[in-house]
C-alpha cells in the first residue's frame, strides 16, 4: 500500500541552526515526491518536487530509493521557514499523475 | 491570476443536516481534487476528476459524500445528513495536467467545517 511517513509532529530549532524534516515513503512504483509547506494563515503551497532537483528557499530534498526516503534539508534555519511542512506522493495511474498522498505533516518552529 | 477559490470559507452546521461546498479551479486546469484536512488525520484525498473521465471516487469516506464537477470547472462537495467527525477543512486543488507526471496541484483556501 501507498503510505508516506512523516515520524515528526514537531520540529523545534534555533534559527541559524540545521534542519531536517523526514519524509519515509512506501510505494510500489516510480515514486514522484513533493514538499508543500502551509505558513500560518496561508494555503497550501509546493515547495519543491524531486524531479526538479532544485532549492527553493534554502531548502533541498533528495530522493534515496535505496532508504524510500525524501528528507527535506536546509543549513542555516530562518525564523521565516516556521511552517507546517507535508511531504506527499503522487498516485499515479498508468503514467498520469492522480491524486497527492500526504504524510501528517511536521511542524517546524524555528526560534529567534 | 486568480487561483482556486472556495467558497463558503467557514460553515457551521448542525448533526443531521446536509452542506455543499464549492471549488472554483483555475481556468484551464482539467484535473480537480478534493482533499480533507483534519486534526490527527493530515491531509486525506477524498476524490479526483480528471477530465472528462469517471471521477475516482476511491477516497471519500462514505455514501454521504458525493461530488459533482459541471462544465469541466466549477466542483461541489455535497455531505448529507452530516456528523461530527465530518468536522475538518475541506481542501480544493486542481492542476493544469497536460500530460505530464509531476504537474503542480494548486490548493484553494479551504472551507471549514464544523458541526456541532
Amino acid at each position: 500500500a501507498q503510505r508516506v511517513t512523516q515520524p515528526e509532529k514537531l520540529l523545534s530549532v534555533f534559527k541559524g541552526a540545521p534542519v531536517e524534516l523526514k519524509c519515509n515513503y512506501s510505494y510500489s512504483g516510480s515514486p514522484e515526491l513533493f514538499w508543500y509547506v502551509q505558513y500560518s494563515r496561508q494555503r497550501l503551497q509546493l515547495l519543491l518536487r524531486h524531479i526538479s532537483r532544485e532549492s527553493i528557499k534554502g531548502f533541498t530534498a533528495d530522493l534515496n530509493k535505496g532508504e524510500t526516503s525524501f528528507h527535506l534539508k536546509k543549513p542555516f534555519a530562518q525564523e521565516e521557514d516556521s511552517a507546517m511542512y507535508y511531504c506527499a506522493l503522487a498516485f499515479n495511474y498508468g503514467g498520469s499523475q492522480g491524486n497527492l498522498i500526504f504524510g501528517k505533516g511536521t511542524k517546524l518552529s524555528v526560534k529567534p | 491570476g486568480a487561483g482556486v477559490s472556495q467558497s463558503p470559507s467557514n460553515k457551521v452546521t448542525e448533526k443531521g443536516k446536509d452542506v455543499e461546498l464549492r471549488c472554483d479551479p483555475i481556468s484551464g486546469h482539467t484535473a480537480l481534487y478534493w482533499y480533507r484536512q483534519s486534526l490527527g488525520q493530515g491531509l486525506e484525498f477524498l476524490i479526483y476528476f480528471q477530465g472528462n473521465s469517471a471521477p475516482d471516487k476511491s477516497g471519500l469516506p462514505s455514501d454521504r459524500f458525493s461530488a459533482e464537477r459541471t462544465g469541466g470547472s466549477v466542483s461541489t462537495l455535497t455531505i448529507q445528513r452530516t456528523q461530527q467527525e465530518d468536522s475538518a477543512v475541506y481542501l480544493c486543488a486542481s492542476s493544469l495536467l497536460a500530460g505530464g507526471i509531476t504537474d503542480t496541484q494548486y490548493f484553494g483556501p479551504g472551507t471549514r467545517l464544523t458541526v456541532l
